[in-house]
């Protein structure tokens, strides 16, 4: 299994860009979840999915971030426009539910910086 | 605020000491959840507890379950330089929530 893809691994864009940030859940997995992770705020859950369809988007910080999944095996994130403070590195987990026992299988994140 | 506090917040000790890092709530938890992040990777999941009262062991890693179902803790013996990493606990009640992390060091 190659578990929770995640490209790019590192994204730097100027102020006012816009950034996609992509994501293939392991097969098979029905939840997709999107996190930031900042020394300040730690891992923050920005929005969920399960079976394609957003759940949760509570945590997505304004209008600026938006999030698809248009299909089981892919998901975007994307900020539009891009801010300093967007400065962070995002995950992507998937799992068998959204509740009880199951494990979230983290990719290895997005490093993005926007200058 | 973080629903989960994780103390302390960073941990350095020589190879082959012990230690202890710490997950508290004011919340009931359903279950709880241990991660264990390297550098440039994910998280990735150590245990999972259920029952109050509950101690898991995972070879040199001991996790307990409060009674109350409100902490937990994860106690390594004779830690080794492979145990470096950020700790994370996870809960829910509902959705799950990450604590801050307790980031140890272990120095050869």
């Amino acid at each position: 299994d190659a578990g929770v893809i995640q490209s790019p691994r590192h994204e730097v864009t100027e102020m006012g860009q816009e950034v996609t940030l992509r994501c293939k859940p392991i097969s098979g997995h029905n939840s997709l979840f999107w996190y930031r992770q900042t020394m300040m705020r730690g891992l923050e859950l920005l929005i969920y999915f399960n079976n394609n369809v957003p759940i949760d988007d509570s945590g997505m910080p304004e209008d600026r971030f938006s999030a698809k999944m248009p299909n089981a095996s892919f998901s975007t994130l994307k900020i539009q426009p891009s801010e300093p403070r967007d400065s962070a590195v995002y995950f992507c987990a998937s799992s068998l539910g959204d509740r009880g026992l199951s494990p979230l299988h983290f990719g290895n994140g997005t490093r993005l910086t926007v200058t | 605020t973080q629903l989960l506090e994780q103390s302390p917040q960073f941990l350095s000790i020589q190879e082959g000491e012990n230690l202890t890092v710490y997950c508290n709530s004011s919340s009931v938890f359903s279950s709880l959840q241990w991660y264990r992040q390297e550098p440039g990777e994910g998280p990735v999941l150590l245990v999972t507890v259920v029952t109050g009262g509950e101690v898991k062991k995972l070879k040199r890693l001991t996790f307990q379950f409060g009674d109350a179902r409100k902490d937990s803790s994860l106690h390594i013996t004779a830690a080794q330089p492979g145990d470096t990493g950020l700790y994370l606990c996870a809960g829910r009640p509902g959705k799950l929530s990450f604590g801050a992390g307790t980031t140890v060091t272990v120095r050869a």
